[in-house]
């Protein structure tokens, strides 16, 4: 079974602290995503990476930036936390290059900015 | 620009009846399209991915249908059970994107009574 995990389940940060969501999948996926979850907003692409190295903005990208040094690794950063980050961030893994692959995703890490 | 929908947003029904639950798409130029299944407070678990070029797809008691021409799909849960509550969602995976970006719906909260 294709297994994505994110570091933290619950998270409580101060506002302009700097946040690391980490997330790691262990299939080898060439594709990883970072979403954002509002209630009445829906899910909402921040980034994604085809590849080490590699980004793309999604819709959201303000206020975040991202990392992809390993196949399996993606983090997401919020360099200055601020309230209206509060959130559910979902990470998601896709195997290969074509565009018909199936999303997994992560558990999912409940933010909180006070 | 793509817009999913799902019809209808909650559902409560006896446990041991068929349900279904529909998403309909504005454009049917995608790749494929996926259904999840999210408990509360956690991550989505995939439960169906339909590619373009299908009509259905099977897995258990859950069938996905596909109608592109018309921007349709249905869920179907056989014999519905308590443990089958939960927010369902469906995603379009459309064309002329780069083939990463995914629109889901808002979902379809299903609660199923013992």
């Amino acid at each position: 079974d294709v297994k994505v995990t994110q570091s933290s389940r619950y998270l409580v940060k101060r506002t302009g602290e700097k946040v690391f969501l980490e997330c790691v999948q262990d299939m080898d996926h060439e594709n990883m995503f970072w979403y954002r979850q509002d209630p009445g907003l829906g899910l909402r692409l921040i980034y994604f990476s085809y590849d080490v190295k590699m980004k793309e903005k999604g819709d959201i990208p303000e206020g975040y930036s991202v990392s992809r040094e390993k196949k399996e690794r993606f983090s997401l950063i919020l360099e200055s936390a601020s309230t209206n980050q509060t959130s559910m961030y979902l990470c998601a893994s896709s195997p290969g290059r074509t565009t018909s692959n199936e999303q997994f995703f992560g558990p999912g890490t409940r933010l909180t900015v006070l | 620009k793509q817009e999913v929908t799902q019809i209808p947003a909650a559902l409560s029904v006896p446990e041991g009846e068929n349900l279904v639950l529909n998403c309909s798409f504005t454009d049917s130029a995608i790749y494929n399209l996926q259904w999840f299944r999210q408990d509360p407070g956690k991550g989505l678990t995939s439960l169906l991915l339909i590619q373009s070029s299908q009509r259905e797809q099977t897995s258990g008691r859950l069938n996905a249908s596909l109608d592109k021409s018309s921007g349709r799909s249905t869920l179907y849960i056989a014999a519905s059970q308590p443990g089958d509550s939960a927010t369902y969602l469906c995603a379009v995976r459309p064309q002329g994107t780069g083939g990463f970006k995914t629109i889901f719906g808002a979902g379809t909260r299903l609660f199923v009574k013992a």
